[in-house]
């Protein structure tokens, strides 16, 4: 079972507006910074939030991202068909003293 | 830009020892404020890291793997590599190695992250 966690699933239709949560704990991201990368099934992931909510160059700025306390979270705005990948959160842990992921989230366009 | 592209072998036998190397291209390994990573993962599962190493070779290795982890960096070549001893089926993953940059400040890390990644390379442990 993962130190950070994430709903196995999430879906949408084209448009629409998506959301991932990822809940940890006041060792990883109660105190650290939480990142996404989006993974193509079959591709490597992808950096696509850091800091919390930096987007590096090149990512649509439909995706945002945000941390409360020691939940973070995603937000997709206009759901594209393109999106369709799994979603992956991690951030620093200084209990366990690594980098701890999320199991990762499955996004499907309906 | 830089790029980073796994090479090993794709079959280990279970007890032996994994080696893999990751060439980097587009960029020195020896840049100031980046950390060299390994991660792994199971066939349908998450992501799990592995260790990192800085071009000094300063290491730091997830304990969970315990005694079994060496990663090392050879300038000469801008490449670093990967050791896993006493491998078993639970070993069995896609390996993938990435560029860790970092913001510091008064020497600590106040945020870092993983960019980019390699293609991945899957090992298989069996006998």
């Amino acid at each position: 079972q993962s130190v950070v966690s994430q709903p196995p699933s999430a879906s949408g239709t084209p448009g629409q507006r998506v959301t991932i949560a990822c809940s940890g704990s006041s060792s990883n991201i109660g105190s650290h910074s939480a990142n996404w990368y989006q993974q193509v099934p079959g591709t490597a992931p992808k950096l696509l939030i850091y800091s919390n909510h930096k987007r590096p160059s090149g990512v649509p700025g439909r995706f945002s991202g945000s941390k409360s306390g020691t939940s973070a979270s995603l937000a997709i705005s206009g759901l594209q068909s393109e999106d369709e990948a799994i979603y992956h959160c991690g951030a620093w842990d200084d209990s366990l003293n690594a980098w701890v992921f999320g199991g990762g989230t499955k996004v499907t366009v309906l | 830009q830089v790029q980073l592209q796994e090479s090993g072998p794709g079959l280990v036998k279970p007890s032996q020892t994994l080696s893999l190397t990751c060439a980097v291209s587009g960029g020195a390994i020896t840049t100031d404020n980046f950390y060299w990573s390994w991660f792994r993962q199971p066939a349908g599962k998450g992501l799990q890291w592995i260790g990192r190493v800085y071009f000094s070779g300063n290491t730091k290795y997830n304990p969970s793997l315990k005694n079994r982890v060496t990663m090392s960096v050879d300038p000469s070549k801008n490449q670093f590599s990967l050791r896993l001893t006493s491998v078993t089926a639970a070993d069995t993953a896609v390996y993938y190695c990435v560029r860790e940059g970092m913001i510091t400040f008064g020497g600590v890390i106040t945020d870092d992250w993983f960019d980019p990644w390699g293609q991945g390379t899957l090992v298989i442990v069996s006998s």
